[in-house]
């Protein structure tokens, strides 16, 4: 079952702060997050494991509610390179190692 | 930094024919993995191979898909009758799957993909 992603589209100001939430109605073991730009692979960003671990870009930080199963992507200072639509991938106890992906949040961060 | 490459970038072909899609995975990553994605929609799962045999598969891996890893480096994905609807960018990934008992926590890299047009 897909993750469902909020807010659907974000526009910032360079500089601004940004929140992107990812919830599951199912049991998470991991939440990851990518990025991709217009025409391009998803990029790899964070990996949040049941747990606590965590493995991913040191200016870039997230959260992940067990309980609540919600992981939130918190992008900080934007640069206009944080542009593109930001996907969480998770896999719960039925979707073994593949990923199901939410339907992105388009970032568009203005000069 | 080692990647995932795909090969051809882009493929036009004729409604009915049969594609072949291929990637070479990040040499030392031992799962493997298709995804699709419909242009303005989320990434789709369809397939993911481990050890020469299908791991696991989504709904939409029916029977005019297959995968194969014909040599030590190559992993493709045949779509044999193809369809209208199966215009899409499709993906490869791999994770590199040293502790099968942690795979679920493995990063997957993805390629850059092929984007597939059916007419």
């Amino acid at each position: 079952q897909q993750p469902v992603q909020s807010p659907q589209a974000v526009i910032l100001r360079e500089g601004e702060d940004a929140v992107i939430n990812c919830s599951s109605s199912k049991a998470l073991y991991s939440v990851h997050w990518y990025r991709q730009k217009h025409g391009e692979a998803p990029v790899f960003l964070m990996i949040l494991l049941k747990g606590g671990e965590q493995k991913g870009h040191e200016k870039i930080s997230a959260s992940f509610n067990e309980k609540k199963q919600q992981s939130s992507l918190y992008l900080t200072a934007s640069q206009l390179s944080y542009s593109g639509t930001y996907f969480c991938g998770t896999r719960d106890g039925n979707s073994g190692y593949a990923l199901n992906f939410g339907k992105g949040t388009s970032l568009l961060v203005t000069p | 930094e080692p990647e995932v490459t795909q090969t051809p970038s882009h493929q036009v072909t004729q409604m009915g024919q049969e594609v072949i899609l291929r990637c070479v995975p990040i040499s030392n990553h031992l799962y493997f993995y298709w995804y699709r994605q419909i242009l303005g929609q989320k990434v789709e799962f369809l397939v993911s191979f481990y050890n020469n045999e299908i791991s696991e598969k989504s709904e939409i891996f029916d029977d005019q898909f297959s995968v194969e890893r014909p040599d030590g480096s190559n992993f493709t994905l045949k779509i044999r009758s193809t369809k209208l609807e199966d215009s899409a960018m499709y993906f490869c990934a791999s994770s590199e799957a040293l502790h099968l008992a942690r795979v679920h926590t493995d990063t997957q890299y993805f390629g850059p993909g092929t984007r597939l047009t059916v007419l």
